[in-house]
């Protein structure tokens, strides 16, 4: 079955303590991006990928590191997580190509305390 | 920045009635696609319909179609014979420079109620 994996689905932790959210896709996209999703204000670009080893900001960057070592994985990295990071995050992935959707994962639920 | 405004935080409708959501976006392309995503309390996003720029004909997906405005940079969503699994947060977006799908500019979303 074609889909996006992240993991893990909920998570609680604390300040300061480092963290990783993996996202893994089984369809050979190019494009890999993190999303956050909070009340009120949509979904925001964190970062995104066009292949491996190639990685820009998207719109809200700070506080976060992404890398992506292999076409199928993008984890997205905490080193210092604080409260104002509690969010909903989406990982996606998409062909490279015209009009082609963004296939989401889950969603990991990321509370800081 | 460029933008997309999603002007109804909320929606209701009843039951086999037609709603309509409403978006607007700004942007300096000429060619570009526009998307509406759906996601219901289970979080998933799915895509309900895209309509890529260059198309005048308006995109159809069975209950669902849109009403494309480029010079007024509208995209709204027209929902018929509402059904209650239509009920979920709606969010239009942008795709990216290169057409694709890599840099998503989402509004805020609008919450569409479907009452039986």
């Amino acid at each position: 079955e074609a889909q996006v994996t992240q993991n893990p689905r909920y998570l609680i932790t604390v300040t300061g303590k480092k963290l990783t959210v993996t996202c893994s896709q089984n369809m050979n996209h190019e494009y890999m991006s993190w999303y956050r999703q909070d009340p009120g204000l949509g979904l925001r670009q964190i970062y995104y990928s066009m292949n491996v080893e190639v990685t820009d900001k998207g719109d809200v960057p700070e506080g976060y590191k992404v890398s992506r070592k292999e076409k199928r994985n993008f984890p997205l990295i905490l080193e210092s997580p604080s409260p104002n990071q509690t969010s909903l995050y989406f990982c996606a992935s998409s062909l490279f190509s015209r009009g082609t959707e963004a296939f989401f994962g889950q969603g990991t639920r990321l509370t800081v305390v | 920045a460029q933008t997309v405004t999603q002007s109804q935080p909320e929606m209701s409708v009843q039951e086999a009635e037609t709603v309509t959501l409403s978006c607007t976006y700004d942007t300096s392309e000429s060619d570009y696609y526009l998307f509406w995503y759906k996601q219901p309390p289970s979080r998933q996003m799915i895509l309900v319909i895209r309509q890529e720029a260059y198309k005048q004909q308006n995109a159809t997906e069975n209950r669902f179609s849109v009403n494309f405005q480029k010079a007024a940079k509208s995209f709204s969503l027209k929902i018929s014979d509402s059904q209650l699994g239509d009920a979920a947060m709606y969010f239009c977006a942008r795709g990216g420079r290169q057409g694709g799908s890599e840099k998503l500019v989402f509004g805020k979303g609008t919450k569409l109620t479907v009452n039986p």
